[in-house]
């Protein structure tokens, strides 16, 4: 298995302005998937992308993948203040999904 | 659906006491997890099961515990005896398929004081 390292740990905004985390793994993958976790809660699945797949678009939310470079990213557009939360890249090839530490994104209202 | 549900939600016991921890599955899910989540280790995966059968339990830190799954509707994470370094946030999760996204209940938070 392998796990993703986010990037930035850590994060502070304004609200309204847009958020950017980045992600990298090293091996091959089916799909790389995107969670949020807000403080005391659970994971919250945001979005899957596949391998055959360069951008996915849910919301207010942009994904792109990058094969060749093993990387992803994750856009928010026009932050809000229930963004706040720690958000984890999860890249899966064919096996089990692990995890890493997160980017622990604060929006300042 | 009601999601992934997860009994207790808070558990405090003591030292040398056993412990079992419960997951409902979302029906339907093949796959189902169990993760723990401390500060200093972040979220680290012990089991998972495919179709009720133990798949990896590399995960599992040493023969205190144990992880069951008698059935498709119920899972079990037992830790006997429990140690006050186990104490942290439990969480279960599942998915439909192999290459699906994953389902995370609320989380068991343990205390061993």
């Amino acid at each position: 298995s392998q796990q993703g390292e986010e990037d930035p740990q850590a994060l502070s905004i304004q609200e309204g302005e847009n958020a950017t985390m980045n992600c990298s793994y090293k091996t091959s993958i089916n799909n790389l998937q995107w969670y949020r976790q807000n403080s005391g809660r659970g994971l919250v699945h945001l979005i899957l992308i596949r391998s055959n797949e360069r951008e996915k678009h849910s919301g207010r939310l942009r994904v792109t993948l990058d094969t060749s470079k093993k990387s992803s990213s994750l856009l928010i557009t026009a932050s809000r203040a229930a963004d706040t939360a720690s958000y984890f890249c999860a890249p899966f090839g064919n096996e089990k999904l692990t995890f890493g530490t997160g980017t622990r994104l604060t929006i300042i209202p | 659906d009601a999601g992934v549900i997860q009994s207790p939600r808070h558990e405090v016991t003591e030292m040398g006491q056993e412990v079992t921890l419960r997951c409902k599955p979302i029906s339907g899910h093949d796959y189902l997890f169990w993760y723990r989540q401390t500060m200093m280790r972040g979220l680290e995966l012990l089991i998972y099961f495919n179709n009720n059968v133990p798949i990896d339990d590399s995960g599992m830190p040493e023969d205190r515990f144990s992880a069951k799954m008698p059935n498709a509707s119920f899972s079990t994470l037992k830790i006997q005896p429990s140690e006050p370094r186990d104490s942290a946030v439990y969480f279960c999760a599942t998915k439909p398929g192999r290459y699906d996204e994953q389902y995370f209940g609320p989380g068991t938070r343990l205390t061993v004081t």
